[in-house]
């Protein structure tokens, strides 16, 4: 079933830990970004990538890093967790930026730092 | 800076009408996208609007005024499988998504 899958589901991470968030699609698409939802806050952007091999910066991307080597696979990596990253983080994807291209999420990973 | 206005809560009867706005100021404007949102879930398109007037989509319909900033989504003959956060989305000048905070609808049997 194409679409967009995340990894892990959910996660207990102790502050200062490393972690890489898991993304992937099988669309094609080319463009894909990392949001954070908070409660009480709008989808926030971290980093996105408009096409395999570029990224940029999103609204909050401090603390955060990501690679994008091929069209398919886009991680979230924290290099070193502060309880501030506690969050739901979806990934998503859309064919380009510009005109009807709707993005499409992923079904999130919950991450809590203690 | 850049906002997103939209009720936090709403409530409505089953098979009744019911219409959730959003305002904007946004560094340029490129389109709005509504999306739903279930409990627990990802959000899922619903509609884009890039011109001016009311585009509608089954029981979903949404407005746009870019002159006033304005969008609203009007949802008809509510079903209690309606019940969601509904998120309105702006792209700005660097064609990224700026988001509402979503308002949650409660629908009443």
């Amino acid at each position: 079933i194409a679409g967009i899958t995340q990894a892990p589901t959910s996660q207990i991470l102790a502050a200062g830990r490393r972690m890489t968030l898991r993304c992937t699609q099988d669309m094609r698409h080319n463009a894909m970004y990392w949001y954070r939802q908070d409660l009480g806050l709008g989808l926030r952007l971290i980093h996105y990538s408009n096409t395999a091999g570029t990224t940029g910066k999103g609204e909050v991307p401090d603390g955060y890093s990501v690679s994008r080597a091929n069209t398919d696979d886009f991680p979230l990596t924290l290099a070193s967790a502060v309880p501030s990253q506690t969050s739901v983080y979806f990934c998503a994807s859309s064919t380009g930026q510009e005109g009807y291209n709707e993005q499409f999420f992923g079904p999130g990973t919950r991450l809590t730092v203690l | 800076g850049q906002n997103i206005d939209q009720p936090t809560e709403m409530t409505a009867t089953e098979g009744a009408i019911v219409q959730i706005n959003c305002t904007y100021q946004t560094s340029g404007f490129n389109g709005l996208f509504w999306y739903q949102q279930h409990a627990g879930e990802a959000p899922t398109f619903l509609s884009y609007n890039v011109l001016d007037g009311l585009e509608e989509k089954g029981r979903f319909s949404s407005f746009l005024s870019r002159s006033k900033g304005y969008s609203y989504l009007l949802l008809k003959e509510l079903q209690m499988k309606d019940s969601a956060s509904y998120l309105c989305a702006v792209r700005d000048s660097n064609y990224q998504l700026i988001w509402g905070a979503g308002t949650k609808l409660i629908i009443k049997p």
